[in-house]
């Protein structure tokens, strides 16, 4: 069954607390993305990652960091730096970065700092 | 700057009826603008890519349309049903400030279609 899966759902953080986000696929998409989402507003690009070991900062990349070391995982850790990280996360792939390209999109996490 | 717009953020309809929803950009040099689903507390679905030469897209009871040198596409839904309740967003594909290239997001119009 193929997709995007993204874990955990719901995930709560203490203020000060690194957390990290989990991101699969096994489309076998080159590209892979990560957006953050707040009520009333569109979707807003943290990083991407074109290939393995690439990535690329986003528009609102401040206070988060990732990493590509597999084709299929894109994980994404919200920071201490992040100064309001409670929002809906969501991952997304494509096959490339090309611009005909959908991107498939993951479940996405809610996370919420308490 | 690319802004994209959606308008109205929130509608209510009767089932059976027909609707449309707006989208809106402001800069019309996109390479195509996509209309995506979201369920609420779920990811997105692709519904329709209208690619910038095109001037329409259909899948069922779903038609967009793009008029690019306004700024504008619709989503028209035809004999909606419960089951069309969700959030509609409405993407842009652009080339950015960087050069690289860009989707924007407009912030979605809710649907609810009443039985």
């Amino acid at each position: 069954d193929g997709g995007i899966t993204q874990s955990p759902k719901y995930l709560f953080r203490k203020e000060g607390q690194n957390v990290t986000l989990s991101c699969e696929q096994n489309l076998n998409h080159d590209a892979m993305y990560w957006y953050r989402q707040d009520p009333g507003q569109g979707l807003r690009l943290i990083y991407y990652s074109q290939i393995v070991n690439d990535f690329q900062k986003g528009d609102i990349a401040e206070g988060y960091s990732v990493s590509r070391e597999k084709k299929e995982s894109f994980p994404l850790t919200v920071t201490s730096a992040q100064k309001n990280p409670t929002a809906f996360y969501l991952c997304a792939s494509s096959m490339t970065t090309g611009v005909t390209d959908t991107q498939y999109f993951g479940p996405g996490t809610r996370l919420t700092v308490l | 700057k690319q802004e994209v717009t959606q308008i109205p953020a929130a509608l209510s309809v009767p089932e059976g009826e027909n609707l449309v929803l707006n989208c809106s950009f402001t800069d019309s040099a996109i390479y195509n603008l996509q209309w995506f689903r979201q369920d609420p507390g779920k990811g997105l679905t692709s519904l329709l890519l209208i690619q910038s030469s095109q001037r329409e897209q259909t899948s069922g009871r779903l038609n967009a349309s793009l008029d690019k040198s306004s700024g504008r596409s619709t989503l028209y839904i035809a004999a909606s049903q419960p089951g069309d309740s969700a959030t509609y967003l409405c993407a842009v594909n652009h080339i950015g400030d960087t050069g690289g290239f860009k989707t924007i997001f407009g912030a979605g119009t809710r649907l609810f279609v009443k039985a």
